[in-house]
């Protein structure tokens, strides 16, 4: 089935450096997502980005919707112990409106070293 | 995790035998989702409801049946496990179908069939 392509698969970062995390595809979303998954738990959304070439930010997160509709990226500044978990992007395919019958990528393991 | 409880949390159980596993939200939202979680795959659409008596298929709903008699109900049913089926499930809602109201996760349940 349709799925996104997500890079890096895996990081291992010191306390206090930048992030950057993207996602592209081959079809156009109408939708982006960035969501974070804790282990042993559900993932929880952290960005959504409902037009081409938005930039939006959540305290230390940033994420863009890519102007051809086709990628998104996902920004952490100054990362601290409490950002590691999987990160997830994830695409809502609907014209003109939401299914969201979600595609997500493979996800992203950040690992913070204090 | 937005009202969100699903159960069992863990479950271990044998090929060939039935699976029910329960979605049960207080948000009182119209849509419900069953995803899967396997390593490599990212989360993939199994089946969603958009409303009581409504449900339709998503990407990988082979082996798979669903029911929602209830607004805050949703139950997935693996009618005969097989190992392929072993996976971490998890359930999500959505208030609307539109942009804005993007996809909140429960906490899963990790299905294991030997």
């Amino acid at each position: 089935g349709q799925q996104l392509n997500q890079s890096p698969q895996s990081m291992f970062i010191q306390e206090g450096e930048d992030v950057s995390m993207n996602c592209t595809s081959s079809s156009i979303f109408n939708t982006w997502l960035w969501y974070k998954q804790d282990p042993g738990e559900g993932p929880v959304l952290l960005i959504a980005l409902y037009k081409a070439g938005e930039l939006t930010s959540n305290g230390r997160l940033t994420a863009q919707f890519g102007i051809t509709r086709k990628d998104s990226f996902l920004n952490i500044s100054a990362s601290i112990p409490s950002d590691v978990g999987i990160y997830f992007c994830a695409g809502d395919p609907g014209d003109g409106g939401a299914t969201n019958k979600l595609i997500f990528g493979t996800g992203t393991l950040l690992a913070v070293q204090p | 995790d937005a009202g969100i409880t699903q159960s069992p949390r863990h479950k271990v159980t044998e090929t060939g035998t039935p699976v029910t596993l329960r979605c049960h939200q207080t948000e009182n939202h119209r849509y419900m989702y069953w995803y899967r979680q396997d390593p490599g795959h990212g989360l993939r659409l199994i089946h969603y409801s958009y409303g009581v008596k409504d449900t339709d298929k998503g990407e990988v709903s082979d082996g798979y049946s669903v029911s929602r008699s209830k607004t805050e109900d949703f139950l997935l049913t693996l009618e005969s496990a097989t190992s392929s089926q072993t996976s971490v499930y998890f359930c999500a809602i959505s208030e609307t179908r539109t942009l804005g109201s993007p996809l909140h996760f429960g906490n899963g349940t990790r299905l294991t069939v030997t």
